[in-house]
């Protein structure tokens, strides 16, 4: 198993620019997450899914578009960069299981990708 | 709106020294999560704790959950170098069921000194 996989690993973008930051995982996860890391501010979720043809707004989902046609990808676009976008992007997996204690949830992180907005 | 508060933010400790990390949040949720990112690295999972007096221990590091004071607390013991590293919790958002929606906390930037 690759586990959750993200390209481009960095990536430098003008303002106004549009990109997709590509995620994929192998595991057969319901749940998918994206999250920005800034520095100071520790992770925010920007949008989820919770399978495929299913997603909804995070924290702080303003700029950002997604959508999961299939359960392995979760791509995040991102429609007309700005500097204020400049930061460190997750995407993360996850399944629900039950046991005799309740509902346990893993989360699977990617390596994560470094964007520049200039 | 949940909102959740760690701290210190950072911490210097001696090696050999004890230490917790405090997490807050501010409403009801089924699970809190801590975790460990090294820097320039993505986040490993640490501990998952789904109920009210749940403890659990991996080597130096022990977590605790409080649902009644919505605390967690995370204790290292006798503190290494290797332990050096920015320590999130997270608690997921909504009640009764799965959502897997985590709201993090600032995070804890721990440095162990010789």
């Amino acid at each position: 198993n690759a586990g959750v996989t993200q390209t481009p690993k960095f990536q430098v973008l003008k303002t106004g620019q549009s990109m997709t930051l590509q995620c994929a995982q192998d595991m057969n996860h319901e749940y998918m997450s994206w999250y920005r890391q800034d520095p100071g501010m520790g992770l925010r979720l920007i949008h989820y899914s919770v399978g495929a043809g299913i997603t909804d707004q995070g924290e702080v989902p303003n700029g950002y578009n997604v959508s999961r046609s299939t359960t392995e990808d979760f791509p995040l676009r991102l429609l007309s960069a700005a500097p204020s976008q400049t930061s460190v992007y997750f995407c993360a997996s996850s399944y629900s299981y039950f046991s005799g204690t309740g509902v346990w949830e893993t989360q699977y992180f990617g390596p994560g990708t470094r964007l520049l907005v200039l | 709106e949940l909102k959740v508060e760690q701290n210190p933010l950072f911490l210097s400790m001696q090696e050999g020294k004890n230490y917790t990390i405090y997490c807050n949040y501010s409403t009801t949720s089924d699970r809190l999560y801590w975790y460990r990112q090294d820097p320039g690295k993505s986040l490993e999972s640490l501990f998952v704790l789904l109920s009210n007096g749940a403890v659990k221990q991996e080597g130096r590091l022990m977590a605790s959950l409080d649902t009644k004071a919505r605390l967690s607390t995370l204790h290292i013991t006798a503190a290494v170098h290797d332990l050096s590293a920015t320590y999130f919790c997270a608690v997921e958002a909504g009640y009764g069921g799965a959502t897997n929606k985590l709201i993090f906390g600032t995070g804890t930037l721990l440095a162990v000194q010789p």
